[in-house]
């Protein structure tokens, strides 16, 4: 059973540009959540996603914006990228409301140049 | 809001040593509190978890207990391996359903 795909692994971008990441949930998890770790410190909460829908949102400008399509994988899109978004992304994946734990893929390694 | 707090690391063992991460929270409901291990250059991993007062997670020879009086989920290990070697972060999920972390501890475990 594959865990949580994540897409591409690694990306390097120029300052300013836009970038996609993107994300296959556990195989019978619904809600899809992101978070932006940078170097040395603990995940960032972005948003979650349940039912194709935004349920809760972290404390990220609106350069950052996300999808879930009705097969639950998941995108999440960064405009206008600045240096300081160079992070890892991480994207976890719950059963429901995800008391029991979020299962989280390995990351794409966001380089902003 | 909710929040975290974990010992700050880095932390550095001998191998057989025992090992302590003290980790206390803030936060409104019933929490369920976790311990995550992230290895050089991968993703999270949960490690164990206790969703409700008094229970305790293991696994892996790692154990935690709930303990609400105090607000605290500390991780232990009797006997750490060079292989514990990681970072670990412990974490909560309330109400609001956003899974919330600490900034982590980074373990060295030398042989």
């Amino acid at each position: 059973d594959a865990g949580v795909t994540q897409s591409p692994t690694h990306l390097i971008k120029t300052r300013g540009q836009q970038v996609t990441l993107r994300c296959s949930p556990k195989s019978g998890h619904d809600t899809v959540s992101w978070y932006q770790q940078a170097l040395g410190q603990g995940p960032q909460f972005i948003f979650q996603y349940y039912e194709e829908e935004e349920r809760q949102r972290g404390n990220f400008p609106d350069r950052f914006s996300g999808h879930q399509f009705p097969n639950y994988s998941s995108e999440l899109n960064v405009n206008a990228l600045l240096l300081g978004d160079s992070a890892l992304y991480l994207c976890a994946s719950s059963p429901g409301q995800g008391f029991r734990g979020y299962t989280f893929g390995s990351g794409t390694r966001l380089t902003v140049v | 809001g909710n929040s975290v707090t974990q010992m700050e690391g880095p932390v550095t063992l001998s191998e057989e040593a025992f090992l302590t991460i003290n980790c206390t929270y803030t936060a409104t409901g019933y929490p369920s509190l976790f311990w995550y291990v992230q290895y050089p250059g991968e993703g999270l991993q949960l490690l164990l978890k206790a969703t409700k007062a008094d229970d305790k997670g293991s696994n892996k020879g790692f154990e935690a207990t709930y303990r609400k009086e105090t607000t605290s989920f500390h991780l232990e290990k009797g006997s750490v391996q060079v292989s514990d070697s990681a970072v670990y972060f412990c974490a909560l999920i309330s109400n609001d359903y956003k899974l919330s972390f600490g900034a982590g501890t980074t373990v060295t475990v030398r042989a």
